[in-house]
């Protein structure tokens, strides 16, 4: 079972460069989010979807942009990287929003120079 | 600013020995999850809680949701090296948004 899957798992840009984080579930969960994390932090929520066609900021939205034009794939957007966005970003999905379980990619580790 | 905090952020403990971690906020939540995280992966569910007072037990460890529905405690008895590990609280709100606390870093030594 693939689960969550999240591409590339590593990635050093440069400061202005763009990029785009791929994140892909086979599991038919209708939310996804994806969240950074940084030391002493926890997990922070940068975006999240209820589904197809629906996407929503989370606590830290700025300088990422997202789209959810199907189910399964859910990808977030860096449009001009910055040394303050160099941190792990994973993907999480679930069934439906809620008390429902989250699953995670592995993460994608992120280093803007 | 964190709307869930954690406490300790750090604790190194003996094998064998009890801790507590904490998870507050002064804000409601709807649910409140456990997870664990071991490093290079991803944060691993170990228990939702939905009820005000709820006491749930996994094995040698014992979760509680507040009679408020604000905050949250896990125990764990007998730590033992495997326990070791990154344990998150995540809070829901009824917003769709699953918010993160700050983390406890967990290490038993053997």
């Amino acid at each position: 079972n693939a689960g969550v899957t999240q591409t590339p798992e590593f990635q050093v840009l440069k400061t202005g460069q763009s990029m785009t984080l791929q994140c892909a579930q086979d599991m038919n969960h209708e939310y996804m989010s994806w969240y950074r994390q940084d030391p002493g932090m926890g997990l922070r929520l940068i975006h999240y979807s209820v589904g197809a066609g629906i996407t929503d900021q989370g606590e830290v939205p700025n300088g990422y942009n997202v789209s959810r034009s199907t189910t399964e794939d859910f990808p977030l957007r860096l449009l001009s990287a910055a040394p303050s966005q160099t941190s792990v970003y994973f993907c999480a999905s679930t069934f439906t929003a809620g008390s429902g379980e989250l699953f995670f990619g592995e993460g994608s580790r992120l280093t803007v120079l | 600013t964190q709307l869930l905090e954690q406490s300790p952020q750090f604790l190194s403990i003996q094998e064998g020995e009890n801790l507590t971690v904490y998870c507050n906020s002064s804000s409601v939540f709807s649910s409140l999850q456990w997870y664990r995280q071991e490093p290079g992966e991803g944060p691993v569910l170990l228990v939702t809680v939905v009820t005000g007072g709820e006491v749930k037990k996994l094995k040698r460890l014992t979760f509680q949701f507040g009679d408020a529905r604000k905050d949250s405690s896990l125990h764990i008895t007998a730590a033992q090296p495997g326990d070791t590990g990154l344990y998150l609280c995540a809070g829901d709100r009824g917003t769709y948004k699953y918010i993160f606390g700050t983390g406890t870093r967990l290490k038993v030594l053997a």
